[in-house]
């Protein structure tokens, strides 16, 4: 079957770094997603990975590899607003979106 | 402000009622879908539809019916829910099937159910 695992729940301090992990085993590959949630809100899109390696933007940056079947999502200088849950979400071959139950980051001050 | 309406934002229900959801999308997006989001649950594909026809129904119970009226605007029909159908449920646009250009799926805020 298709699975995406990442972590329940992650604690962190304002102003520190944090790296969220995401394993996949999946049917096929065509990139993989990072959203972010703030509660009681819309996901919204944060990176898209389809080639190996780490793409930055601003103080998020996003790494796969596809070989291990593993991308992190890294939160440099974190703020409070920064609290949200975190999915993870793995395109197949056929184009189906698989989704990871997300990660709840907790920032304290 | 994502481009994705949905209204109503919440919505308690009996079990025995009939009401709908509502979704819009003004970005000129070809795909709709409809999600479930339950606590600590990955998300689930409930249906989705390409240039209003529907292409995809993951074994929904029929108390749920979509409607697809118009590539813009997509509604979701309840009747006879049950207290687990209690959830987050999302409306979401891509701009084709594929669903990779541009930032994948846009989501809108969701419509918190509560069934009674």
């Amino acid at each position: 079957g298709q699975n995406i695992d990442q972590p329940t729940e992650m604690t962190a301090t304002e102003g520190a770094i944090v790296q969220i992990n995401c394993t996949y085993q999946t049917s096929g590959f065509n990139g993989l997603f990072w959203y972010q949630q703030h509660a009681g809100e819309a996901p919204t899109f944060l990176s898209y990975n389809v080639l190996d390696g780490l793409e930055e933007k601003g103080r998020f940056s996003s790494f796969l590899s596809r070989s291990k079947g593993y991308s992190y999502l890294l939160l440099k200088e974190l703020q409070m607003k920064d609290s949200a849950s975190y999915l993870c979400a793995v395109i197949d071959s056929n184009y189906q979106l698989i989704w990871g139950a997300g990660t709840k980051l907790i920032i304290k001050p | 402000e994502t481009g994705v309406t949905q209204t109503p934002r919440h919505l308690v229900m009996g079990m025995t009622n009939k009401k709908s959801l509502k979704c819009e999308q003004h970005l000129g997006h070809n795909a709709m879908y409809w999600y479930k989001q339950s606590a600590k649950k990955p998300l689930e594909l409930m249906f989705v539809y390409n240039f209003k026809e529907q292409t995809e129904n993951n074994s929904v119970p029929s108390r749920f019916s979509p409607e697809c009226p118009n590539s813009s605007h997509l509604f979701l029909h309840l009747h006879t829910l049950q207290p687990e159908d209690s959830a987050l449920y999302l409306c979401a646009s891509s701009q084709d099937m594929e669903g990779l250009a541009g930032g994948g799926r846009y989501f809108g805020p969701g419509t918190r159910l509560t069934v009674t």
